[in-house]
C-alpha cells in the first residue's frame, strides 16, 4: 500500500536558521511527489512536483529534492511568513489518486 | 478564474440530520476529488471523479457517505445519517489532465457533528 510518512511532526526555527523536512515514501512506481504549503483554515497550496531521482526544484527560500526512497524540503534563512503546515504528496502510476502525509507544522519566530 | 470553490464554509448539525457539501472545480478541470482532513488522520482521500465519472471511492468510510458529479461544474457529497465523529474538514479539489499534476484545493467546509 502507497504510503507518505514526514518527520519532523512540528519544528521552532529562529529566523534565519536553515533546516530542512523529510518525507519519506512507499509507493508501487512513483508517477510524482508533490509538496503542499497550508496556511490555518485555508486548503492546501502547490508548491512542487518531482519526478525522479536527483531531481530539485527552488522557489524563493524553499528547495525540494528527490531519491529514490524520500524528498527532503530544504529552508533557507526562513522568514516568519513560511510559518505553515507542509504536506508531502505522492501518485502512483495507475491513476490519480493522491496520498498525503500527516504533514509537518513548522513555527519560524522573529 | 475564481479557483474552487466550495460551501457551506462552516456547517453546524446535529448527529442525524442529513449533510450536503457543495464544490464547484476550476473550469476545464476534468478531475475532481474529496479529502477529509482531521488532526487524527490528516488528509484522507474519500473519493474522485474524472469527467463527472466516479473512478476510485475506496476511501468513503461507510454507506452514509456518498458522492454525485452531475456536470463538470459541480460536485455534491453528501452525509446520512450524520455522527459526531464525521466532524472534519472536507476539502474539494480539481486538476486537469495536462497540467503537472497538482491539485487546486478550495478553503473547505468544516462541518461539526453534535
Amino acid at each position: 500500500e502507497d504510503q507518505v510518512t514526514q518527520s519532523p511532526e512540528a519544528l521552532r526555527l529562529q529566523e534565519g536558521e536553515s533546516s530542512s523536512l523529510n518525507c519519506s515514501y512507499t509507493v508501487s512506481g512513483l508517477r510524482g511527489l508533490f509538496w503542499y504549503r497550508q496556511d490555518p483554515g485555508k486548503g492546501p497550496e502547490f508548491l512542487f512536483t518531482l519526478y525522479s531521482a536527483g531531481e530539485e526544484k527552488e522557489k524563493e527560500r524553499l528547495k525540494a529534492t528527490l531519491t529514490k526512497k524520500e524528498s527532503f524540503l530544504h529552508i533557507t534563512a526562513p522568514k516568519p511568513e513560511d510559518s505553515a503546515t507542509y504536506l508531502c504528496a505522492v501518485q502512483a502510476w495507475g491513476g490519480f489518486k493522491t496520498i498525503f502525509g500527516a504533514g509537518t507544522r513548522l513555527f519560524v519566530k522573529a | 478564474d475564481a479557483g474552487v470553490i466550495q460551501s457551506p464554509r462552516h456547517e453546524v448539525t446535529e448527529m442525524g440530520q442529513e449533510v450536503t457539501l457543495r464544490c464547484k472545480p476550476i473550469s476545464g478541470h476534468d478531475y475532481l476529488f474529496w479529502y477529509r482532513q482531521t488532526m487524527m488522520r490528516g488528509l484522507e482521500l474519500l473519493i474522485y471523479f474524472n469527467n463527472n465519472v466516479p473512478i476510485d471511492d475506496s476511501g468513503m468510510p461507510e454507506d452514509r457517505f456518498s458522492a454525485k458529479m452531475p456536470n463538470a461544474s459541480f460536485s455534491t457529497l453528501k452525509i446520512q445519517p450524520s455522527e459526531p465523529r464525521d466532524s472534519a474538514v472536507y476539502f474539494c479539489a480539481s486538476r486537469g489532465t495536462a497540467n503537472t499534476g497538482e491539485l487546486f484545493f478550495g478553503e473547505g467546509s468544516r462541518l461539526t457533528v453534535l
